[in-house]
C-alpha cells in the first residue's frame, strides 16, 4: 500500500522559512509526479507546487513563485519544498500528493498524505 | 485559468437518500475531471477520475457522470461514513484547478 508522510511544519514567524518533507512508502516515487496542495482554515484546496517525476520539470501557484522551491532526492523517494518569505495567508495544511502519472500537468492526483500544518503568525 | 463552480455549497441528506452533487467548468475539459471526498482532519480521498471510473475500493454507491463542462456525482443511498465535503478537480488544463466544494450534511 502507498503511503506519504509529511513532516516539517510548525509554527513561524512571517518572514521566516521553513521546508517541508514528504517521504513516501509502498512506491517508487522517481515514477510519479508530485503535488503540494494546501487548505487554508476554513478555505478549499489550493495547488502550491508540482514536480514531475524525473525532477525535470516544476511548477508554482503565482502566490508562492519566487518564494517555495520544489524539489526532490529520489534516492531518498523524498519531495521537498522549501519555503521562505513566509505570510500570513500561507497559514494552512499542507498535503503531499501523488499524481497518477510522471508528468504533473497530465494526470490527476491518486494517494494524498495526511498533512502538516504550517503557521505563519508573530 | 479554468473555474470549477460546485452546487450547492451544503447539501443536506437523510441517512439512505440519494444525494446529488454538481460541478461545473468554465471551458471543456473533456472527461479529465476527479472527485474527491474530505473528511475534518483526514486527508482528501480519490473517489472518480476520468469523470466516470471509481478509484480502488470506492463503493458502487457512489457514481460520476459528465463530460464537457457539467459533471455530476451521485451517492445513491448515503451512508453515515458519507457526510463529508466532496471536490471536483480538473486536470484537462494547468493549472489542475478545484471546485469550492459541496458540504454533505445530516438533514
Amino acid at each position: 500500500e502507498v503511503h506519504l508522510v509529511e513532516s516539517g511544519g510548525g509554527l513561524v514567524q512571517p518572514g521566516g522559512s521553513l521546508r517541508l518533507s514528504c517521504s513516501a512508502s509502498g512506491l517508487t516515487l522517481n515514477s510519479y509526479a508530485i503535488y503540494w496542495v494546501r487548505q487554508a482554515p476554513g478555505k478549499g484546496l489550493e495547488h502550491v507546487s508540482a514536480i514531475s517525476g524525473r525532477g525535470s520539470d516544476t511548477n508554482y501557484a503565482d502566490s508562492v513563485r519566487d518564494r517555495f522551491y520544489i524539489s526532490r532526492d529520489n534516492s531518498l523517494n523524498t519531495v521537498y519544498l522549501q519555503m521562505s518569505s513566509l505570510r500570513g495567508e500561507d497559514t494552512a495544511v499542507y498535503y503531499c500528493v501523488k499524481g497518477a502519472g510522471i508528468d504533473y500537468y497530465y494526470y490527476y492526483m491518486d494517494v494524498w498524505g495526511k498533512g502538516t500544518t504550517v503557521t505563519v503568525s508573530s | 485559468e479554468i473555474v470549477m463552480t460546485q452546487s450547492p455549497a451544503t447539501l443536506s441528506v437523510s441517512p439512505g437518500e440519494r444525494a446529488t452533487l454538481s460541478c461545473r467548468a468554465s471551458q471543456t475539459v473533456s472527461s479529465n475531471l476527479a472527485w474527491y471526498q474530505k473528511k475534518p482532519g483526514q486527508a482528501p480521498r480519490l473517489l472518480i477520475s476520468g469523470a466516470s471510473t471509481r478509484a480502488t475500493g470506492i463503493p458502487a454507491r457512489f457514481s460520476g457522470s459528465g463530460s464537457g463542462t457539467e459533471f455530476t456525482l451521485t451517492i445513491s443511498s448515503l451512508q453515515s461514513e458519507d457526510f463529508a465535503v466532496y471536490y471536483c478537480q480538473q486536470y484537462n488544463n494547468w493549472p489542475h484547478t478545484f471546485g469550492g466544494g459541496t458540504k454533505v450534511e445530516i438533514k
